[in-house]
């Protein structure tokens, strides 16, 4: 079954630490790839995605992932995180099957940074 | 655009009673999904309708949950009779079918005592 892997569940950090969270996934087809944001108390936004081209793609907020196809691999890093980055991060895959337009979504990671 | 819009943001009912939650999608998306979210579960995909139609209701936790889609702008969720284990956020999504990713609501929070 296809699924996706966030590596860690909680992550806390100091600021200006660097930052990178795992994300694996389990199809071996064509794939889009996506990573949220749930900001406390709020819903879902998207942070970034890629569909095709440069496999390193910039978000907002000065976040950016890269695509290791050989790896199955679509982490997100920042160099640098702020308090405000405190929030859970959801990475997607939307494999192209007959349900194309499903997105799976991995567990979540819940990132804190303190001052 | 003025995004997915879900109704209503806060919902507190007693055990037993009918629940019904609602969604307006993206003008265009073709699309919809439900969604609920519980600190112990995660986010799980209770149901998705692509032009109006339901494509895949494994998600539905039982026969108290049932969804409907009677036109491209407007779904419902209910639950009937509802329980205390229902208590939850739940979020609507919609997206077009190029697959280019979930506009998510933001969400009802339902809580049955």
């Amino acid at each position: 079954a296809q699924s996706v892997s966030q590596h860690n569940h909680h992550v806390i950090l100091s600021e200006a630490a660097s930052l990178e969270l795992g994300c694996n996934y389990s199809y071996g087809g064509t794939v889009n790839l996506f990573w949220y944001v749930q900001y406390p108390g709020q819903h879902l936004q998207l942070l970034l995605k890629y569909f095709s081209g440069d496999p390193l793609v910039k978000g907002i907020k000065g976040f950016e992932a890269e695509f290791i196809k050989s790896k199955f691999s679509f982490n997100l890093r920042k160099p640098s995180v702020q308090w405000s980055d405190t929030a859970e991060y959801f990475c997607a895959v939307c494999p192209f099957s007959g349900g194309y337009n499903k997105l799976i979504f991995g567990a979540g990671t819940r990132l804190a940074v303190h001052p | 655009d003025a995004g997915v819009i879900q109704s209503p943001r806060h919902e507190v009912t007693e055990m037993g009673q009918e629940v019904t939650l609602r969604c307006k999608p993206i003008s265009g998306h073709d699309y919809l999904f439900w969604y609920r979210q519980t600190m112990m579960r995660g986010l799980e995909l209770l149901i998705y309708f692509n032009n109006n139609v339901p494509i895949d209701d494994s998600g539905m936790p039982e026969d108290r949950f049932s969804a409907k889609m009677p036109n491209a702008s407007f779904s419902t969720l209910k639950i009937q009779p509802s329980e205390p284990r229902d208590s939850a956020v739940y979020f609507c999504a919609s997206s077009s079918s190029r697959g280019y990713g979930y506009t998510f609501g933001s969400g009802t929070r339902l809580t049955v005592v």
